[in-house]
């Protein structure tokens, strides 16, 4: 079946740098697309999400583009910082009609100081 | 608002055992939703539900039954907990599904079964 993926499972970087954590999806009938940080132990938390008509979006400190081409997603963290250590997940939407979301097995981002 | 809540937060289980999660939103969402998630995996639906009183399996649901009969109550019941059914539960809830709808998460609960 069509899936959401990750190309890393793994980032780490320094402090201070900025980072780029990819997603490719199949579907090509996905039309809403969300990132979400989760934390040790916690929920996913709702970073920032991008429809199928736009290429950038832009949130505070996260920028998110969409390739729909290569169906290809990234989520660009500028100045990242410890608290941003956690794991991302990309989630599409199906369009089903129901908000249904498939999430990619997630990328975890190591920030050292 | 509290947003989406879990109980328990842990629970261990003996093979054969059941048991009900407990999940809350006080948002006034309309759908709710179960996950499961593996180590190391992301959040797979167990089931949905789109209103009170309507419910829909989701990806992995065997093993599992849901409820919904009140808008703000989500419970989801394990009547013969087996080891695979180990894992991170997560329930969530949002607005509408219809179109483009981003979910809102609870903490989680976890759950060991041996």
């Amino acid at each position: 079946g069509e899936s959401v993926g990750l190309h890393l499972p793994t980032l780490s970087v320094q402090e201070g740098d900025n980072s780029i954590i990819n997603c490719a999806y199949s579907n090509s009938a996905s039309d809403y697309f969300i990132w979400y940080k989760q934390e040790s132990g916690k929920g996913p938390q709702f970073i920032i999400d991008i429809r199928s008509n736009m290429d950038k979006r832009q949130g505070q400190r996260v920028t998110v583009l969409l390739n729909k081409t290569v169906k290809h997603l990234s989520l660009q963290i500028a100045a990242t910082q410890p608290g941003d250590s956690a794991v991302y997940f990309c989630a599409e939407n199906m369009s089903s009609g129901y908000s249904t979301l498939t999430f990619g097995k997630g990328t975890m981002l190591l920030v050292s100081p | 608002n509290a947003g989406v809540t879990q109980t328990p937060k842990f629970r261990i289980l003996k093979i054969g055992q059941s048991m009900t999660l407990q999940c809350t939103q006080d948002m006034n969402h309309n759908y709710m939703y179960w996950y499961r998630q593996d180590p190391g995996m992301g959040l797979k639906l167990i089931y949905y539900s789109v209103g009170a009183g309507i419910t829909d399996k989701g990806e992995v649901p065997n093993g599992y039954n849901v409820s919904r009969s009140t808008t703000e109550d989500f419970p989801l019941r394990l009547e013969l907990a087996a080891p695979s059914q180990t894992s991170v539960y997560f329930c969530a809830s949002s607005w509408s599904g219809v179109g483009q709808e981003t979910q809102y998460f609870g903490p989680g609960t976890r759950l060991l079964v041996l």
